[in-house]
């Protein structure tokens, strides 16, 4: 199995950068690693994946150390709505590769 | 646009009933997945779809029958519901090479299902 270990929980203030820590120890040459989010009472929301190269999208940055045994999922500015599981998930990209953990729940309060 | 559509939202079935949860997307996507989540629990695979005309068992798939229609819709069946069926359910659909693609996979808000 492919598994990662993140904190359960953590939290911030609003307007505050947040970096939510994850390590894949296990991580193949070829997998990449993936950052999912989930609030409350929806479905899981991709956020973003990268392989080897420090990644920035419209919702944030993903650092990713030069060993790939870990990674950073980075919210520069988290404001209220990202309240939420942050997954941490490493693997092929295929369906049957991509497993789940328990994730981090981050709490922003004003 | 809607992305992935999942219905019912809300079920509640007897032990021993059956039902199928039905799933459309509207992304042109190749890929399906069903994952069943417990409270407090991660997502776990049941079934997948890589394209039109396969299937595959995932992690989770005793219990569980399904059918991928056409491209763009993915049913999942319970034939004989149990307890430890309750769960919210998610349905899920990308492109095929995912590692190439910049959005991943696009969920579905869910089923939740409970059996009595």
């Amino acid at each position: 199995d492919a598994k990662t270990t993140q904190p359960n929980s953590m939290e911030s203030n609003e307007e505050e950068p947040v970096h939510l820590p994850c390590n894949h120890s296990t991580i193949s040459g070829t997998d990449y690693i993936h950052w999912y989010r989930q609030l409350p009472s929806q479905g899981p929301e991709y956020v973003i994946h990268g392989l080897t190269s420090n990644v920035n999208n419209r919702m944030a940055s993903l650092a990713i150390a030069e060993d790939r045994k870990s990674s950073t999922l980075i919210l520069h500015r988290a404001t209220l709505r990202d309240a939420a599981v942050y997954y941490c998930i490493h693997g092929t990209g295929t369906a049957s590769k991509l497993t789940f953990g328990t994730g981090t729940r981050l709490q922003v309060t004003l | 646009n809607a992305g992935v559509t999942q219905t019912p939202k809300f079920q509640v079935l007897k032990t021993g009933q059956s039902m199928t949860l039905q799933c459309a997307q509207d992304m042109n996507h190749n890929s399906m997945y069903w994952y069943r989540q417990d409270p407090g629990m991660g997502l776990r695979l049941i079934y997948y779809s890589a394209s039109e005309g396969t299937t595959d068992k995932g992690e989770v798939p005793n219990g569980y029958n399904v059918s991928r229609l056409n491209k763009r819709e993915f049913s999942l069946r319970l034939e004989s519901a149990a307890p430890s069926q309750t769960s919210v359910y998610f349905c899920a659909s990308s492109e095929l090479t995912l590692q190439v693609r910049a959005n991943g996979y696009t969920f579905g808000s869910g089923t939740r299902l409970t059996v009595v």
